[in-house]
């Protein structure tokens, strides 16, 4: 499989606990990008990377969140001190280039999801 | 206000019928739309891409772009039970690298 992927796909937290997702592109992708989605939502945008840079950083990214790309292959999301609304499916995903742009798809993994009990 | 306003349904339409789904958008900077489909505790998988107004088609699908309108739409027609899924509308400005999400419809076709 050369799509995006993603782990772990299902994640079940103790409210307060550290939790961290992966996220692997298509490999000759340079751009990584970090949605989160909640039930009955569209995905909403929470950063990108460029390379192993990060370029973007929406406000929904508090300081509780970090993501890394350190060789600028994958990628990990962590979320320290979980909180009950982190609930979502944190989706990943990838493009050639500048997404949005014509040839430049970006495309999506299956998700991560994310239940804070 | 959301940027980009999308009916979320449900819609249910019988197997053959043609589907129509809409948003609109307030922010008139937008210049590429995309329509993606995902199916239950999927991701989005692309399924039409056009850039300005215009109309566009690929098979059974039809996307629609009016700017003027600030409004866009997907055609399905000979709509099959496959189709079942939720439908999200997506949006960028030029160069841009986030996508602006209209919330899903949830279609489902009845065979």
């Amino acid at each position: 499989d050369t799509g995006v992927s993603q782990d772990p796909r299902h994640k079940i937290t103790k409210r307060g606990q550290n939790v961290t997702f992966r996220c692997d592109p298509i490999s000759e992708h340079n751009r990584l990008y970090w949605y989160r989605q909640t039930l009955g939502q569209g995905p909403e945008f929470l950063t990108y990377f460029q390379n192993e840079a990060q370029l973007e950083k929406s406000r929904l990214l508090s300081d509780r969140f970090s993501a890394e790309r350190p060789k600028g292959s994958f990628s990990t999301l962590e979320i320290q001190r979980t909180e009950q609304g982190d609930s979502a499916m944190y989706l990943c995903a990838s493009s050639l280039g500048a997404g949005g742009f014509p040839g430049n798809t970006i495309y999506f993994g299956e998700g991560s999801w994310l239940t804070v009990v | 206000q959301k940027e980009v306003e999308q009916d979320p349904g449900p819609l249910s339409v019988p197997e053959g019928a043609i589907v129509s789904l809409n948003c609109t958008y307030s922010n008139s900077a937008f210049q590429y739309f995309m329509w993606y489909r995902q199916y239950s505790r999927k991701g989005p998988e692309l399924l039409m891409y056009t850039y300005s107004s215009g109309n566009k088609e690929d098979g059974r699908f039809t996307a629609q772009v009016d700017k003027s309108s600030k409004y866009i739409s997907l055609f399905i027609r000979d709509s099959q039970p496959s189709d079942s899924a939720t439908y999200l509308c997506a949006m960028s400005v030029g160069g841009a690298n986030n996508l602006f999400f209209g919330t899903g419809t949830r279609l489902t076709v009845i065979p």
